[in-house]
């Protein structure tokens, strides 16, 4: 079954701190990954997209990382400010002319 | 601002009602999309337009239609309201179908409660 996993399902930092967030799939084929901020009552807005040859790539204090072969992503966020307080989505493409598969995200917060 | 325009952004109504959400795109962009998350779920595909074409469908029930338009605007009709209806409704937009770097863009979206 295509599925996106995401782990942890809520975290608590404080401002300041790094974080990194994981996000595991089963999609096959794979066509790329995604990761978004959604913040509360809006829509996502993208952060990064990685195709199957792409291992890391960065957005200033987003980086995020891809494992094609064990089918993991990760996020990570450097020096966390309290703006960072978003849920983070994890999307993959199935195949060339498939449908993005969402996973339910990780809910960040960011404490002063 | 994504540049992807939803009206209304709140929708109040009761079980049994008939609804319709606006959605305009992003200039330029041909692909239309729209999406469902219920309360701590992750975003469900309902279904893609693309350039005034049904592209592909997800789990969309019978109930729910859509169209897309000349002038590439869609609207979302859902019919015989259920209170499970009741979450944030989505629409997202791009230039083709999202393959490799195409980036995907989300209005604000409109949040509908069912009563």
């Amino acid at each position: 079954k295509n599925q996106v996993e995401q782990s942890p399902q809520s975290l608590i930092i404080l401002e300041g701190k790094n974080c990194t967030l994981q996000c595991n799939y089963t999609v096959s084929p794979f066509s790329n990954l995604r990761w978004y901020k959604q913040d509360t009552g809006r829509g996502p807005v993208s952060l990064t997209i990685m195709t199957f040859s792409e291992n890391t790539k960065s957005n200033g204090r987003y980086t995020a990382t891809l494992d094609a072969d064990t089918k993991q992503s990760s996020l990570h966020i450097t020096a966390s400010q309290l703006s960072d307080s978003a849920s983070y989505i994890c999307v993959v493409r199935r195949g060339s002319q498939g449908n993005l598969i969402f996973g339910k995200g990780t809910k960040l917060s960011v404490k002063p | 601002d994504s540049g992807v325009t939803q009206t209304p952004k709140h929708l109040i109504t009761a079980t049994g009602q008939r609804v319709t959400l606006r959605c305009s795109p992003r200039s330029g962009d041909l692909s239309v999309y729209w999406y469902q998350q219920s309360l701590d779920q992750g975003l469900q595909f309902l279904i893609q337009y693309y350039n005034g074409e049904e592209r592909a469908k997800g789990n969309i029930l019978e109930r729910f239609s859509a169209q897309q338009f000349p002038d590439l605007h869609s609207e979302l009709n859902l019919s015989s309201l259920e209170l499970g209806d009741s979450a944030l409704y989505f629409c997202a937009s791009s230039v083709g179908q999202v393959a490799g770097n195409e980036k995907l863009f989300f209005g604000s979206g409109t949040q509908l409660s069912v009563l």
